[in-house]
């Protein structure tokens, strides 16, 4: 069974470009969550899908940041006029359900790198 | 800010039972204790989780304390490539589905 799937795994972008970080969940899960680590530290949450709930998005850090999810499925975090304090590992996480007795599983993230 | 704490680091002899603690005593009725753990350039890894009692499965046992503010991650015969960071978290409705994150447990194994 496939796990959740991100790619890429690595990007390099310039100061002031544009990324796009696409995360495939495992199939019929339908929560989806969003994170980023940066270097030695602990998960910061970024954003929040359920189903066909609006999103939570109270973790995205400035204006910059948005995500989508279509189709209940695929989901891509988009990054406008990248910083180099963006520059982290995002991880992408899927649920089977709702609520606080399902865990979480995680891809393994794309490094991203803006020089 | 994160609502558990754990030791910066710990050691185990490969083959000895690692015991990781974590205390959360500001846990809620409804929040679920979680154990994951993190390989170098990996996502975070589930292991295990509870509300009250104690668990255990195929990776680990989790034992919880009768007031719940801590608990003890079990891993029963530690091998090398259980080096990693455990992180414990605490999830429920008080903490929304946010699940803050500490710093978590370095945990080296030595041959």
């Amino acid at each position: 069974g496939a796990g959740v799937s991100q790619s890429p795994s690595n990007k390099v972008t310039e100061k002031g470009k544009d990324v796009e970080l696409r995360c495939d969940p495992i199939s019929g899960h339908t929560a989806l969550y969003w994170y980023r680590q940066s270097l030695g530290q602990g998960l910061e949450f970024l954003i929040y899908f359920q189903g066909n709930s609006a999103p939570d998005k109270s973790g995205l850090p400035s204006d910059r940041f948005s995500a989508e999810r279509t189709g209940g499925s695929v989901s891509t975090l988009t990054i406008q006029r990248t910083q180099q304090e963006d520059s982290a590992v995002y991880l992408c996480a899927s649920s089977p359900r709702q609520g606080f007795n399902s865990p979480l599983h995680f891809g393994n993230g794309t490094r991203l790198t803006v020089t | 800010d994160a609502k558990t704490t754990q030791p910066t680091s710990m050691d185990c002899a490969e083959g000895r039972a690692a015991n990781l603690p974590c205390n959360h005593s500001t846990i809620s009725g409804n929040e679920y204790v979680y154990w994951y753990r993190q390989i170098h350039s990996q996502g975070p890894q589930y292991i295990i989780h509870g509300l009250k009692n104690n668990e255990t499965n195929e990776m680990a046992s989790l034992i919880i304390t009768e007031d719940r503010k801590s608990s003890t991650l079990i891993l029963p015969h530690a091998t090398l490539r259980d080096t990693a960071v455990y992180y414990c978290i605490v999830r429920g409705m008080d903490s929304n589905y946010q699940l803050i994150w500490g710093a978590g447990t370095k945990l080296i194994i030595k041959p």
